[in-house]
């Protein structure tokens, strides 16, 4: 597509319950991203893919995150067993992984916990 | 270790008037850094990039920016601010060599005063 698409653009979820996170990447982008942005913070890290891997998964704050990439394109993020803490807006960024590329970031999911 | 250092957490500036947000940031390799602006509600805007060449990169919505490698930073400038420039500004730094991730900085909120 032309842009970064995610979705939802808003997710509001039980405290304890599983949610999953969709990002779309730039057609033909290999590299993607995820970061979380708390309220009135900065970006933080959780992952990188490149293709279907995913050489720097340094972020993920705990083992209840987890993403996959499938077929080069498409990531879900998936948090199991919410706590509000994880209450964030989740942004998803793609790139060429060539030359002077720039980093596309999508609109984001505004997570929150209840 | 890699780290990118906004000083400012909130800049007031009258509108017409000139602008600087600072931006320091360590980095081991030769750095690819970046200016975002996200504006309230809304997702990443890249304002610039700079990879290589001179050190004074232009941008879009009349910002510019200037790399300075003695002193480690990477500044953004604007002449003249425009009410609509409020937003949050997050400067940021990659590996020019590989597609691996950025980290941002904390950001800096910018208001306008009429």
């Amino acid at each position: 597509g032309a842009g970064v698409s995610q979705s939802p653009s808003n997710k509001v979820t039980e405290k304890g319950k599983d949610v999953e996170l969709r990002c779309d990447p730039i057609s033909g982008h290999t590299a993607l991203y995820w970061y979380r942005q708390s309220l009135g913070q900065g970006l933080e890290f959780l992952i990188y893919f490149q293709g279907n891997s995913a050489p720097d998964k340094s972020g993920l704050p705990s083992d209840r995150f987890s993403a996959e990439r499938t077929g080069g394109s498409v990531s879900t993020l998936t948090i199991q067993r919410t706590q509000q803490e994880d209450s964030a807006v989740y942004l998803c960024a793609s790139n060429s992984g060539q030359g002077t590329y720039g980093y596309t970031f999508g609109s984001g999911t505004r997570l929150t916990v209840v | 270790a890699q780290s990118v250092t906004q000083p400012d957490i909130h800049i007031t500036v009258s509108e017409g008037a000139s602008l600087e947000l600072r931006c320091n940031y360590s980095y081991g390799a030769t750095p690819y850094l970046f200016w975002y602006v996200q504006s309230p509600g809304q997702g990443l805007q890249l304002l610039l990039k700079y990879f290589s060449g001179d050190t004074l990169v232009q941008g879009i919505k009349g910002f510019e920016a200037e790399f300075k490698r003695s002193q480690s930073s990477f500044n953004l400038r604007k002449p003249s601010v425009h009410w609509s420039d409020a937003a949050e500004y997050f400067c940021a730094v990659g590996a020019y060599s590989s597609a691996s991730k950025i980290i941002f900085g904390s950001g800096t909120r910018l208001s306008i005063r009429p």
